[in-house]
Protein backbone atom coordinates (compact mmCIF):
# COMPACT_ATOMS: atom_id res chain seq x y z
CA UNK A 1 0.00 0.00 0.00
CA UNK A 2 0.99 3.63 -0.10
CA UNK A 3 3.04 5.69 2.42
CA UNK A 4 1.37 8.38 2.58
CA UNK A 5 -2.01 9.21 1.42
CA UNK A 6 -4.73 11.93 0.64
CA UNK A 7 -8.20 12.35 -0.28
CA UNK A 8 -8.13 13.18 -4.24
CA UNK A 9 -10.69 16.03 -4.49
CA UNK A 10 -11.99 18.99 -1.78
CA UNK A 11 -14.14 21.44 -2.75
CA UNK A 12 -14.50 24.56 -0.71
CA UNK A 13 -16.55 28.09 -0.98
CA UNK A 14 -14.84 31.12 -1.17
CA UNK A 15 -13.71 32.67 2.47
CA UNK A 16 -14.46 28.98 3.96
CA UNK A 17 -11.48 27.20 5.75
CA UNK A 18 -10.00 24.64 3.72
CA UNK A 19 -8.89 20.73 5.60
CA UNK A 20 -6.35 18.99 3.49
CA UNK A 21 -5.45 15.78 5.40
CA UNK A 22 -2.64 13.23 4.77
CA UNK A 23 -1.61 9.81 6.75
CA UNK A 24 2.04 8.29 7.00
CA UNK A 25 2.69 5.17 7.84
CA UNK A 26 6.45 5.62 8.71
CA UNK A 27 6.80 6.53 12.43
CA UNK A 28 10.95 7.78 11.92
CA UNK A 29 10.01 10.62 9.21
CA UNK A 30 11.85 13.71 10.38
CA UNK A 31 10.12 15.98 8.36
CA UNK A 32 6.69 16.56 6.93
CA UNK A 33 5.91 18.79 4.04
CA UNK A 34 3.04 20.54 2.00
CA UNK A 35 3.66 21.52 -1.50
CA UNK A 36 1.43 23.57 -4.18
CA UNK A 37 1.29 22.39 -7.59
CA UNK A 38 -0.45 25.04 -10.07
CA UNK A 39 -0.94 23.84 -13.62
CA UNK A 40 1.50 23.47 -15.99
CA UNK A 41 4.14 24.23 -13.08
CA UNK A 42 6.32 23.11 -10.38
CA UNK A 43 6.17 22.23 -7.02
CA UNK A 44 5.98 24.91 -4.40
CA UNK A 45 7.08 24.33 -0.93
CA UNK A 46 4.39 25.85 1.39
CA UNK A 47 5.70 24.75 4.35
CA UNK A 48 6.83 22.09 6.55
CA UNK A 49 6.89 20.78 9.89
CA UNK A 50 9.50 18.62 11.98
CA UNK A 51 8.31 15.47 13.69
CA UNK A 52 9.13 16.78 17.18
CA UNK A 53 6.55 19.44 16.62
CA UNK A 54 2.90 19.84 17.18
CA UNK A 55 1.62 22.67 15.01
CA UNK A 56 3.15 25.26 12.81
CA UNK A 57 1.35 28.34 11.33
CA UNK A 58 2.70 30.26 8.95
CA UNK A 59 -0.10 33.24 8.29
CA UNK A 60 -3.37 31.58 6.54
CA UNK A 61 -1.67 28.19 6.64
CA UNK A 62 -1.96 26.25 9.78
CA UNK A 63 -0.24 22.49 9.94
CA UNK A 64 -0.91 20.00 12.12
CA UNK A 65 0.88 17.00 13.20
CA UNK A 66 -0.66 14.01 15.13
CA UNK A 67 2.68 11.79 15.39
CA UNK A 68 0.29 9.37 17.37
CA UNK A 69 -1.92 8.60 14.58
CA UNK A 70 0.17 9.41 11.95
CA UNK A 71 -1.72 11.91 10.46
CA UNK A 72 -0.52 15.57 9.29
CA UNK A 73 -3.47 18.29 7.97
CA UNK A 74 -2.92 21.49 6.42
CA UNK A 75 -5.34 23.93 7.01
CA UNK A 76 -5.93 27.24 4.49
CA UNK A 77 -8.04 30.30 6.58
CA UNK A 78 -10.46 32.66 4.31
CA UNK A 79 -9.58 30.27 1.15
CA UNK A 80 -9.28 32.33 -2.24
CA UNK A 81 -9.69 31.15 -5.44
CA UNK A 82 -6.13 31.61 -5.99
CA UNK A 83 -5.22 28.57 -3.82
CA UNK A 84 -7.11 26.24 -6.32
CA UNK A 85 -4.36 23.88 -7.15
CA UNK A 86 -2.94 20.32 -6.06
CA UNK A 87 -1.80 20.12 -2.32
CA UNK A 88 0.80 17.28 -1.76
CA UNK A 89 1.61 15.89 1.34
CA UNK A 90 5.05 14.28 1.54
CA UNK A 91 7.01 12.60 4.61
CA UNK A 92 11.00 12.38 4.58
CA UNK A 93 13.13 9.66 6.33
CA UNK A 94 16.51 8.58 6.31
CA UNK A 95 17.35 5.76 5.01
CA UNK A 96 21.24 4.25 5.62
CA UNK A 97 21.89 8.31 5.66
CA UNK A 98 20.04 8.91 2.87
CA UNK A 99 16.81 11.69 2.65
CA UNK A 100 14.44 9.67 0.83
CA UNK A 101 11.10 11.90 0.10
CA UNK A 102 7.64 9.45 -0.55
CA UNK A 103 4.53 11.73 -1.62
CA UNK A 104 1.24 10.89 -1.41
CA UNK A 105 -0.66 11.04 -4.72
CA UNK A 106 -1.95 15.28 -4.12
CA UNK A 107 -5.92 16.31 -3.46
CA UNK A 108 -6.75 18.62 -6.00
CA UNK A 109 -8.23 21.77 -4.61
CA UNK A 110 -11.39 23.57 -6.36
CA UNK A 111 -12.91 26.73 -4.66
CA UNK A 112 -15.75 28.44 -6.00
CA UNK A 113 -17.36 31.33 -5.55
CA UNK B 1 19.97 33.12 -6.38
CA UNK B 2 18.01 31.24 -9.10
CA UNK B 3 16.81 28.03 -7.30
CA UNK B 4 16.76 24.90 -9.18
CA UNK B 5 16.47 25.09 -13.07
CA UNK B 6 16.11 22.58 -15.38
CA UNK B 7 16.54 22.23 -19.33
CA UNK B 8 15.08 22.19 -21.79
CA UNK B 9 11.03 23.17 -20.79
CA UNK B 10 9.80 20.65 -23.48
CA UNK B 11 11.14 18.03 -25.48
CA UNK B 12 9.68 15.54 -28.23
CA UNK B 13 11.28 12.53 -28.84
CA UNK B 14 10.99 9.10 -31.72
CA UNK B 15 11.34 5.48 -29.86
CA UNK B 16 14.85 4.60 -29.61
CA UNK B 17 16.62 8.35 -29.68
CA UNK B 18 18.29 9.43 -26.42
CA UNK B 19 18.26 12.38 -24.72
CA UNK B 20 19.75 14.29 -21.16
CA UNK B 21 18.02 16.35 -19.55
CA UNK B 22 19.99 19.24 -17.25
CA UNK B 23 19.28 20.19 -13.79
CA UNK B 24 21.25 22.54 -12.04
CA UNK B 25 20.80 24.61 -8.36
CA UNK B 26 22.63 26.73 -6.69
CA UNK B 27 21.87 26.81 -3.34
CA UNK B 28 24.84 24.42 -1.82
CA UNK B 29 22.18 21.42 -1.43
CA UNK B 30 23.38 17.82 -1.31
CA UNK B 31 20.67 16.13 -2.03
CA UNK B 32 19.37 15.76 -5.75
CA UNK B 33 16.32 13.80 -6.89
CA UNK B 34 14.55 13.32 -10.30
CA UNK B 35 11.04 12.66 -10.18
CA UNK B 36 8.61 11.92 -12.75
CA UNK B 37 5.01 12.96 -12.52
CA UNK B 38 2.23 11.50 -14.36
CA UNK B 39 -1.88 11.34 -14.02
CA UNK B 40 -2.88 9.32 -11.04
CA UNK B 41 0.62 8.58 -10.05
CA UNK B 42 2.21 11.12 -8.61
CA UNK B 43 5.27 11.80 -8.10
CA UNK B 44 7.55 9.06 -8.50
CA UNK B 45 11.35 8.65 -7.50
CA UNK B 46 13.80 7.48 -10.44
CA UNK B 47 17.25 8.48 -8.75
CA UNK B 48 18.74 10.64 -6.40
CA UNK B 49 22.66 11.37 -5.16
CA UNK B 50 23.32 12.49 -2.04
CA UNK B 51 26.42 14.30 -2.89
CA UNK B 52 28.81 15.04 -5.57
CA UNK B 53 30.57 11.44 -7.50
CA UNK B 54 27.28 9.33 -5.88
CA UNK B 55 23.73 8.24 -7.24
CA UNK B 56 21.19 5.57 -6.11
CA UNK B 57 18.42 4.25 -7.64
CA UNK B 58 14.43 5.05 -6.85
CA UNK B 59 11.25 3.58 -7.32
CA UNK B 60 11.08 3.52 -10.59
CA UNK B 61 14.86 3.76 -12.10
CA UNK B 62 14.57 1.40 -15.07
CA UNK B 63 15.46 2.76 -18.55
CA UNK B 64 17.28 5.73 -16.99
CA UNK B 65 20.83 7.01 -16.14
CA UNK B 66 22.11 9.33 -14.01
CA UNK B 67 25.49 11.39 -13.45
CA UNK B 68 26.50 13.97 -10.39
CA UNK B 69 29.83 14.96 -11.66
CA UNK B 70 29.43 18.30 -10.09
CA UNK B 71 27.58 19.27 -6.65
CA UNK B 72 24.93 21.59 -8.76
CA UNK B 73 24.59 19.45 -11.61
CA UNK B 74 22.53 16.18 -11.81
CA UNK B 75 21.61 14.72 -15.02
CA UNK B 76 19.22 12.27 -16.35
CA UNK B 77 19.93 10.20 -19.02
CA UNK B 78 17.41 8.18 -21.40
CA UNK B 79 19.38 5.68 -23.27
CA UNK B 80 16.93 4.31 -25.83
CA UNK B 81 13.55 6.33 -25.25
CA UNK B 82 10.04 4.56 -25.01
CA UNK B 83 6.98 6.16 -25.25
CA UNK B 84 6.06 4.62 -21.52
CA UNK B 85 8.45 7.47 -20.67
CA UNK B 86 6.40 9.96 -21.80
CA UNK B 87 5.91 11.91 -18.54
CA UNK B 88 7.07 15.23 -16.98
CA UNK B 89 10.13 14.96 -15.31
CA UNK B 90 10.78 16.91 -11.73
CA UNK B 91 13.84 17.52 -10.28
CA UNK B 92 14.59 18.70 -6.56
CA UNK B 93 17.08 19.18 -4.24
CA UNK B 94 17.30 19.43 -0.61
CA UNK B 95 18.94 21.21 1.97
CA UNK B 96 18.34 22.29 5.90
CA UNK B 97 15.12 20.13 5.24
CA UNK B 98 13.50 21.92 3.07
CA UNK B 99 13.23 20.46 -0.63
CA UNK B 100 13.42 22.42 -3.66
CA UNK B 101 11.77 21.82 -7.06
CA UNK B 102 12.68 23.07 -10.31
CA UNK B 103 9.91 24.25 -13.15
CA UNK B 104 10.05 20.40 -14.90
CA UNK B 105 10.47 18.72 -18.57
CA UNK B 106 7.78 17.89 -20.39
CA UNK B 107 8.89 14.84 -22.25
CA UNK B 108 6.65 13.30 -25.24
CA UNK B 109 7.98 10.11 -26.49
CA UNK B 110 6.52 9.15 -30.15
Amino acid sequence: GEDVEQSLFLSVREGDSSVINCTYTDSSSTYLYWYKQEPGAGLQLLTYIFSNMDMKQDQRLTVLLNKKDKHLSLRIADTQTGDSAIYFCAEITASGGSYIPTFGRGTSLIVHP
Amino acid sequence: NAGVTQTPKFRVLKTGQSMTLLCAQDMNHEYMYWYRQDPGMGLRLIHYSVGEGTTAKGEVPDGYNVSRLKKQNFLLGLESAAPSQTSVYFCASTGAGEQYFGPGTRLTVT
